[in-house]
């Protein structure tokens, strides 16, 4: 079974610049995640989908953040404009299903960003 | 808020046993994991647990104590490839079920 696919693996761009990363999950999974990792730091939760809708956005800063499903499959972060901080791994996560049960989430090898 | 405290490093020694201890503060519970993350890598799944008690899985337990707010996984038979961060996340009973991850802890197995 393939697993969570990412791209590009690592991206280094000048503040101000726009980035976008892509996510494929894992087949027949219904939810899907974007999260941020800081070196140091655990994951962050930015989104949340499931199939196409947004369940959780939260901890998106929407003013530069932003992301979208077409289709209930794949996914795309951008971030417009890009800051010093936003220097960080972006994981994308897929499960299942969204329930309140056990749910195990599969973890693509992230995104490196860079930003000068 | 959501807190979760876990050690920031350990250290070990191959064939040793070492417990990483996490304790969460949150505002819902709904089970708690641990990932094991080699550096520049993605986590990978190790443990789930939503009811008090242990759960052995080969060489890695994980216990949890809801009342206390506390859990820990236990490596036995340390080998040199555990080396690697250990994350403890906690499933909050809301709509959705993102995982709230402590800053994980890096642990150093040496021979």
């Amino acid at each position: 079974e393939a697993g969570v696919a990412q791209s590009p693996r690592y991206k280094i761009i000048e503040k101000r610049q726009s980035v976008a990363f892509w996510c494929n999950p894992i087949s027949g999974h219904a939810t899907l995640y974007w999260y941020q990792q800081i070196l140091g730091q655990g994951p962050k939760l930015l989104i949340q989908f499931q199939n196409n809708g947004v369940v959780d956005d939260s901890q998106l800063p929407k003013d530069r953040f932003s992301a979208e499903r077409l289709k209930g499959v794949d996914s795309t972060l951008k971030i417009q404009p890009a800051k010093l901080e936003d220097s960080a791994v972006y994981l994308c996560a897929s499960s299942l299903v969204a329930d309140r049960g056990y749910n195990e989430q599969f973890f693509g090898p992230g995104t490196r960003l860079t930003v000068l | 808020g959501q807190n979760i405290d876990q050690p920031t490093e350990m250290t070990a020694t191959e064939g040793a046993i070492v417990q990483i201890n996490c304790t969460y503060q949150t505002s819902g519970f709904n089970g708690l994991f641990w990932y094991q993350q080699h550096a520049g890598e993605a986590p990978t799944f190790l443990s789930y647990n939503v009811l008090d008690g242990l759960e052995e899985k080969g060489r890695f337990s994980s216990f949890l104590s809801r009342s206390k707010g506390y859990s820990y996984l236990l490596l036995k038979e340390l080998q040199m490839k555990d080396s690697a961060s250990y994350l403890c996340a906690v499933s909050l009973n809301q709509a959705g079920t993102a995982l709230i991850f402590g800053k994980g802890t890096t642990l150093s197995v040496s021979s």
